[in-house]
């Protein structure tokens, strides 16, 4: 299985200010035939299901706003912020694609301060 | 709008089966493009992939609850469903049915439209 870390587990980031999160795979996510990395980015509300954000490492889904941007290469991605708003609390996984079966980093909390 | 829902009981005993199902409204389930999956979060805790199936009846299942799981789907009732064997406290947690958009083999993509989750609690 590959394993996917996520750090840190916990972030507190003032109103306006960015927000970045990690994501590490255990082995390369890249298929070379498409060169595509097989990633995406969820966010978890406190009482409600996962959301979908981004797919494809870098891949906004529809409806997703536009401070949220996912980069990456190799084994380490990330998840950014860039204008922390209130309603952006919740906890974010990160999830691969390439290889059975799917796997979820283990969460990053992320708090105003 | 895609709709998914989960149900089944709340409470099941140890060693008993766990039985769901996750009706699919606002949409057909029997599209090539997506298979359906179930993943659960125990309280407090991160997200772990179960198992997902394709219309046609295609099911990968993750190796660590292969032996206790079969996911099934019922096309002319919109629906798919989970049972998981021989549950035990561990399998306490928040179950989700969810469309995964299939950008591979056996399954594989990302999960783009999930149920509100209902709770199972194992306990006797």
């Amino acid at each position: 299985d590959i394993v996917m870390t996520q750090s840190p587990e916990s972030l507190t980031v003032s109103l306006g200010e960015r927000a970045t999160i990690n994501c590490k795979s255990s082995q390369s996510v890249l298929y070379s035939v498409n060169n595509k990395y097989y990633l995406a980015w969820y966010q978890q509300k406190p009482g409600q299901a996962p959301k979908l954000l981004i797919y494809w490492a870098s891949t906004r889904e529809f409806g997703v706003p536009d401070r949220f941007s996912g980069s990456g290469s190799g084994t380490d991605f990330t998840l950014t912020i860039s204008s922390l708003q209130a309603e952006d609390v919740a906890i974010y996984y990160c999830q691969q694609y390439y290889s059975a079966p799917l796997t979820f980093g283990g969460g990053t909390k992320v708090e105003i301060k | 709008q895609l709709q998914l829902q989960e149900s089944g009981p709340g409470l099941v005993r140890p060693s008993e089966t766990l039985s769901l199902t996750c009706s699919v409204s606002g949409g057909s389930i029997s599209i090539t493009s997506y298979y359906w999956g179930w993943i659960r979060q125990p309280p407090g805790k991160g997200l772990e992939y179960i198992g997902s199936i394709s219309y046609s009846g295609n099911t990968y299942y993750s190796p660590s609850l292969k032996s206790r799981v079969t996911i099934s789907v019922d096309t002319s009732k919109n629906q798919f469903s989970l049972n998981l064997r021989s549950v035990t406290a561990a399998d306490t947690a928040m179950y989700y049915c969810a469309r995964i958009y299939a950008s591979g083999n056996y399954g594989r993509g990302w999960f783009d439209s999930w149920g509100q989750g209902t709770l199972v609690t194992v306990s006797s």
